[in-house]
């Protein structure tokens, strides 16, 4: 069955220093989001990008969050200056279409800010 | 705006008992709803969602929940519970017109022997 695959599946970083997440999406998929969920808090919408650009982007996607479909199968979540508050589990998810097409998950990124 | 309710933070309950979570959404026209599951170390997976129709969706796993618009809820249920079950729950609704999936707070599910 095809799923959403995360990489790295931990990263520690440095706060101020640039972190690249990467996600490849299920391939016939067309729309792709990033959620974070911060330990012990709700899983929070970031943002949805479709046709190469972003639809939809929460509050919390602010200057420092840019994401990208750099080839056709990854989609990247890059954080400019990461802050220690950006520790947090990061999911990457897919859809087909828009409407009424389930969100796929991938397994998440754990990213520790130092 | 859209919001979620998930009342339980954590729940135990004996293998082999039934099992309901609660949830409550907040959403001024009809939703899709969802619940996943989260296993430690592991992503979300989707358990059932509704959209429209049939109010008592069936899902994987023997889950099965019930949408009732005069009480803003979708509980999950399961008749008999398995060790396996034990996982964190997540309900969360999103609107028809948009991507922006809004969770609960979540229910840690602990099965006893």
């Amino acid at each position: 069955e095809p799923e959403v695959t995360q990489t790295p599946s931990h990263q520690v970083t440095q706060m101020g220093q640039e972190v690249i997440l990467r996600c490849v999406p299920i391939s016939n998929h067309l729309y792709f989001y990033w959620y974070r969920q911060i330990l012990g808090q709700k899983v929070e919408f970031l943002v949805s990008f479709y046709n190469n650009e972003i639809s939809e982007k929460s509050e919390i996607f602010d200057d420092q969050f840019s994401v990208e479909r750099p080839d056709g199968s990854n989609f990247t979540l890059k954080i400019r200056s990461t802050k220690l508050e950006d520790s947090a589990m990061y999911f990457c998810a897919s859809s087909e279409r828009r409407s009424t097409d389930t969100q796929y998950f991938g397994p998440g990124t754990r990213l520790t800010v130092l | 705006a859209q919001s979620v309710t998930q009342p339980d933070i954590h729940i135990t309950v004996s293998e082999g008992a039934s099992l309901e979570l609660r949830c409550n959404y907040s959403y001024g026209a009809t939703p899709y709803l969802f619940w996943y599951v989260q296993s430690p170390g592991q992503g979300l997976q989707l358990l059932l969602k509704y959209f429209s129709g049939d109010t008592l969706v069936q899902g994987i796993k023997g889950f099965e929940a019930e949408f009732k618009r005069s009480q803003s809820s979708f509980n999950l249920r399961k008749p008999s519970v398995h060790w396996s079950d034990a996982a964190e729950y997540f309900c969360a609704v999103r609107s028809y017109n948009n991507n922006d999936m809004r969770f609960g707070a979540g229910t840690r599910l602990t099965v006893k022997p």
